[in-house]
C-alpha cells in the first residue's frame, strides 16, 4: 500500500522527442505527488508537484497529468533535449503529519542529440 | 531561498572512525529528513524530525545518531561504519502542510 510503481525504467529518445513516464500507486491517503530530476552525484532537484484534484499541470515543458480514478499520473516532458538526460522519480506525500515522501523506483532517462 | 546546503560534499571514513555530516536550511521549514541514497536506487527514509523532535526512524541500525540542534540545522553522526553503509545521505527539508521536500546536494560517504 506504501508503493509507489513506476514505468518504464529506462527509457531512450529523440532530442524533440516526448518521453512519458508512468506512476501508480494504491494507498488513497496519499494526497501530493511531487516529480524530481536527479543528475548523476547531485541531490534530487523538484520539477512539478501536483494534487489529486487537478487533472493536468504544465510548467515549462513538463507535463503531469493525473487520473484519480485510475490512481495513475505521468510526467510528459515537450521538446526533449540532450540535458534532459537524468533519472526522474515520481513520489507521493502520505497526508500524515510527518510528510513521509515514498518514491517511485525512478527513470533513467537517455535523450539523444 | 530554496536551497538544503549539506557539509561535506564527501567523506572517506574508516570503520573505527566517528564522523558527523551537516545539514542546514534557512526556509522556515519545520520538517527535515535524512535519506540514504544507493546506486540506481531511488533514496529510501532513514529519519524525520519535525518542529526539532524525532517522530520517524526507520528501523535504522544505532551506528547512525541523529540530532537536530535547532529548526535549522540536522546533524548525522557517524560511528563504527560497515563498508555496506558506503552510499549518498541526502538531507531534505519541507513545511507541515504535506509539501514537497528540497533536498540538499548530499554527501558521498566511502567507508573503507
Amino acid at each position: 500500500q506504501q508503493q509507489v510503481k513506476q514505468s518504464p525504467q529506462s527509457l531512450i529518445v529523440q532530442k524533440g522527442g516526448i518521453p512519458i513516464i508512468n506512476c501508480a500507486y494504491e494507498n488513497t491517503a496519499f494526497d501530493y505527488f511531487p516529480w524530481y530530476q536527479q543528475f548523476p552525484g547531485k541531490g534530487p532537484a523538484l520539477l512539478i508537484a501536483i494534487r489529486p484534484d487537478v487533472s493536468e499541470k504544465k510548467e515549462g515543458r513538463f507535463t503531469i497529468s493525473f487520473n484519480k480514478s485510475a490512481k495513475q499520473f505521468s510526467l510528459h516532458i515537450m521538446d526533449s533535449q540532450p540535458g534532459d538526460s537524468a533519472t526522474y522519480f515520481c513520489a507521493a506525500i502520505d497526508g500524515g503529519a510527518t510528510n513521509k515522501l515514498i518514491f517511485g523506483t525512478g527513470t533513467l532517462l537517455a535523450v539523444q542529440p | 531561498d530554496t536551497e538544503v546546503t549539506q557539509t561535506p560534499k564527501h567523506l572517506v571514513m574508516g570503520m573505527t572512525n566517528k564522523k558527523s555530516l551537516k545539514c542546514e536550511q534557512h526556509m522556515g521549514h519545520r520538517a527535515m529528513y535524512w535519506y540514504k541514497q544507493k546506486a540506481k536506487k531511488p533514496p529510501e527514509l532513514m529519519f524525520v524530525y519535525s518542529y526539532e523532535k524525532l517522530s520517524i526512524n526507520e528501523s535504522v541500525p544505532s551506528r547512525f545518531s541523529p540530532e537536530c540542534p535547532n529548526s535549522s540545522l540536522l546533524n548525522l553522526h557517524l560511528h563504527a561504519l560497515q563498508p555496506e553503509d558506503s552510499a549518498l545521505y541526502l538531507c531534505a527539508s519541507s513545511t507541515q502542510e504535506n509539501t514537497e521536500a528540497f533536498f540538499g546536494q548530499g554527501t558521498r560517504l566511502t567507508v573503507v
